[in-house]
C-alpha cells in the first residue's frame, strides 16, 4: 500500500529564506508523486508532478521538488520565500497510474516579515 | 475556462439527517473525485467516477454514496449523519488518464457541520 510522510507539520521561515518541506512516501511501484497546496478557505491547487521523466520538477510560484529513490523522498524547495507562500503544502503519491491521491498530513508554511 | 464549483459551500445538519453535495467539474473533465478533509485524518479518498461509473472507493462506509451524470457533473451523499461526518468535502476533477494523471483540479470545498 502507498503511503506518504510529511515531516513537520509546521515550518516557520523568514521572508527571503529558502523554504524546504520534506516529503518521504512508500510505494510498491514507482510513484507518480505531487506537491498540492491549499490556502485558507480554499482547495488544493497542484503545484508540481512527478512521473518519471525528470527527477528534478519545476512547478509554479517558484517551487521545484527532487525524485529521489533511494531515499524514497520527494522534497520540496523554494529558494527566497514571500509573503504569499503562507499556506498549507500537501505531498501525494499515486500508485498504478490513476487518480486516487493519498495524500500526507500537510506541512503549514508560515512566512515571517 | 471556469473551475470546479461546488454547492452548497457551507451546510449545518444534524444527527441522523441526511445530505447531498453537488459539483460541476471544469468543461471537458471526465473523471471526478471526492475526497474529504478533517483536522484529525487529513484528507482521504472517497471516490471517483468516470463517464458515470465509480472507478475506485476509499475505505469509507456504505453511508456514503455518489453519483455522476451523463454531463460528468456529480453528487454525494451522506445519509444518517453522525457528528464525525463534519468536514470539509473537496470535489476534484481531472482530465482523462494519460498524461494528466493525478492533475486534480478542486473546488472550494462544502464544508458541512453535524450537530
Amino acid at each position: 500500500a502507498q503511503s506518504v510522510t510529511q515531516l513537520g507539520s509546521h515550518v516557520s521561515v523568514s521572508e527571503g529564506a529558502l523554504v524546504l518541506l520534506r516529503c518521504n512516501y512508500s510505494s510498491s511501484v514507482p510513484p507518480y508523486l505531487f506537491w498540492y497546496v491549499q490556502y485558507p478557505n480554499q482547495g488544493l491547487q497542484l503545484l508540481l508532478k512527478y512521473t518519471s521523466a525528470a527527477t528534478l520538477v519545476k512547478g509554479i510560484n517558484g517551487f521545484e521538488a527532487e525524485f529521489k529513490k533511494s531515499e524514497t523522498s520527494f522534497h520540496l524547495t523554494k529558494p527566497s520565500a514571500h509573503m504569499s507562500d503562507a499556506a498549507e503544502y500537501f505531498c501525494a503519491v499515486s500508485e498504478g497510474g490513476d487518480s486516487r491521491l493519498t495524500f500526507g498530513e500537510g506541512t503549514q508554511l508560515t512566512v515571517n516579515p | 475556462k471556469a473551475g470546479v464549483t461546488q454547492t452548497p459551500r457551507y451546510l449545518i445538519k444534524t444527527r441522523g439527517q441526511q445530505v447531498t453535495l453537488s459539483c460541476s467539474p471544469i468543461s471537458g473533465h471526465r473523471s471526478v473525485s471526492w475526497y474529504q478533509q478533517t483536522p484529525g485524518q487529513g484528507l482521504q479518498f472517497l471516490f471517483e467516477y468516470f463517464s458515470e461509473t465509480q472507478r475506485n472507493k476509499g475505505n469509507f462506509p456504505g453511508r456514503f454514496s455518489g453519483r455522476q451524470f451523463s454531463n460528468s457533473r456529480s453528487e454525494m451523499n451522506v445519509s444518517t449523519l453522525e457528528l464525525g461526518d463534519s468536514a470539509l468535502y473537496l470535489c476534484a476533477s481531472s482530465p482523462d488518464r494519460g498524461p494528466h494523471t493525478g492533475e486534480l483540479f478542486f473546488g472550494e470545498g462544502s464544508r458541512l457541520t453535524v450537530l
